[in-house]
């Protein structure tokens, strides 16, 4: 069955430091992999997409890797804020407006 | 664009009893969904909907859930006969301009007594 995983402990940094979060993933052929950070008791806001065929994407102080071969993504802060402590949610997406699923989560906590 | 709002915001129910859970008010969006997240775990897709029918359906979706738009505007989630288990927060979602980026909306947690 398809499976995302991310690092479900959470991950402390220094304030200024780069937070580099992982997705894996098995059994899915995504067409798009998304990121989503989602703050406590609200819903997912959308941050990056990077298609099957690119391998990295920027947007600000974000960074996402993709590669297929090894099923992996990369999502990268840096010069992290305390502002951007929350937990980053990695979604696969097959494209086509069928569903968007979504890993578990990693919490990411920047210490000032 | 317009983001998506849901009401209520919480609902306290007890369990057997129905639940409606709203998307509103949305225009111009063909494509919905309907997601669930239990405290503490990762976001799950329930439902999708397309011009006023369901598009795909997970087994989380079983024959006590329902959507429709009745008035081409709204968009709801009945709950039939709640369980426990159906405690979660409830977000609807759209898809913007291109690729599957769903815009969330703040959600609706339900409580099941």
């Amino acid at each position: 069955s398809q499976k995302i995983e991310q690092n479900s402990e959470a991950l402390n940094i220094q304030e200024g430091k780069t937070a580099t979060l992982t997705c894996n993933y098995t059994n899915y052929s995504p067409a798009y992999l998304q990121w989503y950070r989602q703050d406590p008791g609200r819903g997912p806001v959308f941050l990056l997409l990077i298609r099957e065929n690119e391998k990295e994407k920027r947007k600000e102080r974000l960074k996402v890797t993709f590669d297929t071969t090894l099923k992996q993504s990369l999502f990268h802060i840096t010069a992290s804020q305390p502002a951007d402590s929350a937990t980053y949610l990695c979604a696969l997406d097959s494209g086509g407006y069928q569903k968007v699923t979504f890993g578990t989560g990693t919490k990411l906590q920047v210490i000032p | 664009e317009p983001e998506v709002t849901q009401t209520p915001s919480h609902q306290v129910t007890q369990m057997g009893q129905e639940v409606i859970l709203r998307c509103v008010p949305i225009s111009n969006h063909l494509y919905f969904y309907w997601y669930r997240q239990i405290l503490g775990q990762k976001v799950e897709f329930l439902v999708s909907f397309y011009n006023n029918e369901i598009s795909e359906k997970s087994e989380i979706f079983d024959d006590q859930f329902s959507v429709e738009r009745p008035d081409g505007s709204n968009f709801t989630l009945k709950i039939r006969s709640t369980k426990l288990e159906d405690s979660a927060m409830y977000f609807c979602a759209r898809t913007g301009s291109g690729a599957n980026v769903l815009t969330f909306g703040a959600g609706s947690r339900l409580t099941v007594l």
